[in-house]
Parts: C-alpha cells; structure tokens; sequence
C-alpha cells in the first residue's frame, strides 16, 4: 500500500520552455502532498506543500510563480516549472502520507522522481 | 543547531557485519522517527518507523529509540554490498504550526564484499 507514482521519470526541454510533473497516490487519498529537489550529492530540500483544493505552501526562497503547484483532486498533484532555466535542473521527487488517526505521523511515501535537465 | 544530525560517514563496513547508524534529534517532544534509504540518483524509500522507546525489528533491520536521550538508531546485520547507500534519518516534530518532516543530511554507507 501507500504508492506514489510520478511521471515523467525523466525530461529534456530547452531552456525557456514549461515542464510539467505529475504525482498520483494510486491506492489512498492524499490532501497534502510535499515536493523537494535534490541537486547531486546534496540533500533533499522541500520546495513547497501542496494543498488539496487550496493555495500551495512554499518555502522560503521557492519562487511560486516559477514553480507552479496544483492539486485539483485528492489523488493527483502537479508541478510545473515554467521558462525552466538550465541551473532548473535537479532532481524532483513527490511524496505523499497516509493519514492516521491520533497523535502518531505517519511517514513520507515517495514517488521515484523527475530528473529534469533544462539544455 | 541542527534539528536533525547524522554523521556523514561514509561508513564503511564487511560484508556480514553489523552497520550502525546513529541520529540525533533536538526537538524533545518529537515522536514520529522514520529511517529512509536512498540510492544514488534514486527517491528515498521507507525502512523503518519507529514511534516508542526501545527496538523495532524488521527483517536484518532493527530501530532503536531513546527519546530521553534524543537519539535513535538504525541498525542492520548480516550487512549487504546491496545495502550500500545513503540513509536519511528524519523526525516529525510533535509541536508547532509548521510541522514539516525534518531531514537529517544522511549518512553514507559502504558494505564492502
């Protein structure tokens, strides 16, 4: 249970161009789903908190009108980067939770990832 | 402070050894813990949650949690060259608006054949 699924695994675009990603929990409901980035050999830095039927959460420094977020349905998140520059590149990953009742959090389930490479 | 420490490593261990791996939290009223692994140019996936005081096993796997002294702990036997990767150890903080999962930089580990 608890699968993430991402697509596209991988793109190319030139710079100045819109990528899209997409991130579907497959067999549970998610209201909240969290995008990071990772450069190589780096570690995993969360861009923002996509919210089901609400405006994302961005971190501090993530430009939200570089980095567009939907979350239109309780399976489904986008990210997409738009006029992607070369120093875009990096590797995106979703990840979403179960939710649990009590005080316990349950733990981040991820999709496998977007490696974008902006030429 | 870092809210989350681990040891970069690498930490190098035989195959069929024990690899221990140490975090430490700042944060005392956090009460999720939760153990990633992630290889090289791959997403992190899940090990281990851990929740109460004391030992959690699963497989070659075993979490350990101290919460009075702020430390949990991942350990594997029988260790594999195919548990070579980066583990991440991360907290949910139990207090406060932005309850973001809280990462730890990870800790390299190399099982040598």
């Amino acid at each position: 249970g608890a699968v993430v699924s991402q697509h596209p695994s991988w793109v190319i675009c030139k710079s100045g161009t819109s990528v899209k990603i997409e991130c579907r929990s497959l067999d549970f409901q998610a209201t909240t789903m969290f995008w990071y980035r990772q450069f190589p050999k780096q570690s995993l830095m969360l861009m923002a908190t996509s919210n089901e039927g609400s405006k994302a959460t961005y971190e501090q420094g993530v430009e939200k009108d570089k980095f567009l977020i939907n979350h239109a349905s309780l399976t489904l998140s986008t990210l997409t980067v738009t006029s992607a520059h070369p120093e875009d590149s990096s590797f995106y990953i979703c990840s979403a939770r179960v939710l649990l009742t009590g005080s316990y959090n349950s733990p981040l389930h991820f999709g496998n990832g977007t490696r974008l490479t902006v030429t | 402070q870092k809210e989350v420490e681990q040891n970069s490593g690498p930490l190098s261990v035989p195959e069929g050894a024990i690899a221990s791996l140490n975090c430490t939290y700042s944060d005392r009223v956090s009460q999720s813990f939760f153990w990633y692994r992630q290889y090289s140019g791959k997403s992190p996936e899940l090990i281990m949650s851990i929740y109460s005081n004391g030992d959690k096993e699963d497989g070659r796997f075993t979490a350990q949690l101290n919460k009075a002294s702020q430390y949990v702990s991942l350990l594997i036997r029988d260790s594999q060259p195919s548990d070579s990767a980066t583990y991440l150890c991360a907290v949910f903080p139990n207090a406060g608006n932005n309850r973001k999962l809280i990462w730890g930089l990870g800790t390299s580990l190399a099982v040598n054949p």
